[in-house]
């Protein structure tokens, strides 16, 4: 079966860092996803990664590592705005995508 | 832009009855989505579209059907709702498939009893 595991809940304090990590089993791997998803709210792009490595943006950073089944999202400098659930998705064989359930991130002050 | 709009915001639906979702992208996106969300579960895939005349079935189709009569609109219908379909639908469209990001609505919170 196809299977995306992220932790359900963190953590975190205002300014400090943050990763949250995906482990996935799909039928063949076309390129992994993440997503914000802010409470009552629709899902928002953040990165895509295909290739192995890291990729930054700004603030939030994404790495893969296909042989090993994993990535992470990095966010730094944490804002009470990043307050959201944080959606791990991977493009199967089908080039359909297969979700995790998500991650709620709480920033404390 | 508008982007991607889904009707109604809510709904509470009586078991039996029948009701279609509707959702418009102005993007001109070839691909589209339907997608329900319930809580501890990831997204999961109803139907797609990969362009206008066509659809296909995702992980959970049962209960539900599409069409997309043209590029701007995918309607989901539920033909005779059951508790179980109590949820929040997302519509989707990426300009194509697979690498393309997708772009969602606001959804639509359905509640069957």
């Amino acid at each position: 079966g196809q299977n995306i595991d992220q932790p359900t809940e963190m953590t975190a304090t205002e300014g400090a860092i943050v990763q949250i990590n995906c482990t996935y089993q799909t039928s063949g791997f076309n390129g992994l996803f993440w997503y914000q998803q802010h409470a009552g709210e629709a899902p928002t792009f953040l990165s895509y990664n295909v290739l192995d490595g890291l990729e930054e943006k700004g603030r939030f950073s994404s790495f893969l590592s296909r042989s090993k089944g994993y990535s992470y999202l990095l966010l730094k400098e944490l804002q009470m705005k990043d307050s959201a659930s944080y959606l791990c998705a991977v493009l199967d064989s089908n080039y359909q995508l297969i979700w995790g359930a998500g991650t709620k991130l709480i920033i404390k002050p | 832009t508008a982007g991607i709009t889904q009707a109604p915001t809510s709904q509470i639906l009586a078991a039996g009855r029948s009701m279609t979702l509707r959702c418009t992208q102005d993007m001109r996106h070839n691909a589209m989505y339907w997608y329900r969300q319930d809580l501890g579960l990831g997204l999961r895939l109803i139907h797609y579209s990969n362009t206008a005349g066509t659809t296909g079935k995702g992980e959970v189709p049962d209960g539900y059907s599409v069409s997309r009569a043209n590029t701007d609109d995918f309607p989901l219908t539920l033909a005779s709702a059951v508790p179980s379909q109590t949820s929040v639908y997302f519509c989707a469209s990426s300009e194509g498939t697979g690498q393309n990001e997708q772009f969602f609505g606001p959804g639509t919170r359905l509640t069957v009893l």
